[in-house]
């Protein structure tokens, strides 16, 4: 099955400072999510993007699915953007089921 | 705003009961998916439902059933709960069409079976 590698699996950063988290995956994909999984569990939606660039406040996230690989930029951080980051795909073909990667563990500190 | 809600937050159990688990969309989405979540596993997918009384196993269905009688309710059943079983289990839902929609996540039930 395709394999979905996320890098760097921990950082530690100060608050203000910026960050790029990096999703591999190894074979071509009609879906990829990313998400933040908060410390009580849930995963929040942070951008659904196969493809192109797109930008939310603080948060842009950027696909380019023809090399397999997609980036989530964190400007400005806060100790709230704290958790867990995980890339989700959907392997083309393989109807809806997602792919987790093993997800980047942020801390903020102050 | 999609939402999804799990029945419970925190559920104990013992071995052998049987568990349900009930998960309900407010989005009218036609996929209904199982997931659960485990320290170095991550996330692993248990069943999804496409459509109304439909259901697809996905990687670990083992020790698992799944009931969706209605469009907007999935349920998650532990026909004798086990030890190994012991996990964070978060339901989603999306669209279903051609191309994958957004999958959107319930909060999650953290299960202990002792």
């Amino acid at each position: 099955g395709i394999q979905v590698e996320q890098s760097p699996p921990d950082l530690i950063l100060q608050e203000g400072a910026n960050s790029t988290l990096r999703c591999n995956f190894s074979d071509s994909v009609n879906n990829l999510q990313w998400f933040h999984q908060n410390p009580w569990g849930q995963l929040i939606n942070l951008f659904y993007i196969p493809s192109g660039t797109k930008q939310n406040g603080r948060l842009s996230a950027t696909t380019v699915a023809t090399e397999r690989y997609s980036l989530l930029y964190i400007s400005s951080s806060q100790t709230t953007d704290s958790g867990v980051y995980f890339c989700a795909v959907i392997n083309t073909g393989t109807a809806s089921k997602l792919t987790f990667g093993t997800g980047t563990r942020l801390q903020v500190t102050l | 705003d999609v939402k999804v809600t799990q029945s419970s937050r925190y559920l104990v159990k013992r071995t052998g009961e049987k568990v349900f688990l009930e998960c309900v969309q407010d989005m009218d989405h036609e996929n209904m998916f199982w997931y659960r979540q485990d320290p170095g596993l991550g996330l692993r997918l248990i069943y999804f439902s496409y459509d109304v009384k439909m259901k697809e196993k996905g990687d670990i269905p083992e020790g698992y059933s799944v009931s969706r009688e209605k469009k907007e309710r999935f349920s998650l059943i532990l026909e004798s709960a086990s030890t190994n079983q012991t996990s964070m289990y978060l339901c989603a839902s999306s669209f279903y069409g051609r191309t994958p929609y957004e999958q959107y996540f319930g909060p999650g039930t953290r299960l202990t079976v002792t």
